[in-house]
């Protein structure tokens, strides 16, 4: 069964830093891998999706990559802003028009 | 923009009433789906539904049903709602090109 996995569960750092969030996941037959992002209280919003053909995808200041043999994605954010401040979730879909399977995300605070 | 709209972004109910939440898209999505998300528990998946009139249960169905009866509205009922089933609701739909949830409906069982 697949499992997605999130270290660590928060963080904080500074405003203006680069920092790096990771997911990993148990099974690398995966169909795609996403990054949203959820605010306190709200619904979630997609920021990346990355297919399993793809490396890495890039909108703004934020970098995802994808290591489907290992199991592992990261979510780069460069040059950090408190409105950065979120909850970060990543899920897997393993098939097409199947059901996504979502870590337990990071909450990431940026230090103004 | 995909917009996924739910009924209500709060509700109360009292223990045993039995309760609707409503989902619509506006995408022609074929895939919709239902989470609740709990502290400490992450999201969950209740039940999803790839077309018109069927149904397929998630890791929790026990305690909801889901009705399909139009492409884009998609509704979770709680048949006689618990005090456990007190929770975040998120609905989504999904197409080749990524997922898109709703607002979210914070429901309360009293």
């Amino acid at each position: 069964k697949q499992e997605v996995t999130q270290i660590p569960a928060a963080l904080s750092v500074p405003e203006g830093e680069n920092l790096v969030l990771n997911c990993s996941f148990t099974d690398s037959a995966i169909y795609n891998l996403q990054w949203f992002r959820q605010d306190p209280g709200k619904g979630l919003t997609s920021l990346l999706l990355i297919q399993s053909s793809q490396r890495e995808q890039t909108s703004g200041r934020l970098n995802a990559s994808l290591d489907k043999s290992s199991g592992r994605s990261t979510l780069y954010i460069a040059a950090s802003q408190p409105g950065d401040s979120a909850t970060y979730l990543c899920a897997v879909s393993e098939n097409r028009d199947d059901k996504i399977i979502f870590g337990k995300g990071t909450r990431l605070h940026i230090l103004p | 923009d995909v917009k996924v709209t739910q009924s209500s972004r709060y509700l109360v109910k009292r223990t045993g009433e039995k309760v609707f939440l409503e989902c619509v898209q506006d995408m022609d999505h074929e895939n919709m789906f239902w989470y609740r998300q709990d502290p400490g528990l992450g999201l969950r998946l209740i039940y999803f539904s790839y077309d018109v009139k069927m149904k397929e249960k998630g890791d929790i169905p026990e305690g909801y049903s889901v009705s399909r009866e139009k492409k884009e509205r998609f509704s979770l009922i709680l048949e006689s709602a618990s005090t456990n089933q007190t929770s975040m609701y998120l609905c989504a739909s999904s197409s080749r090109t990524g997922w898109n949830f709703g607002p979210g409906t914070r429901l309360t069982v009293t």
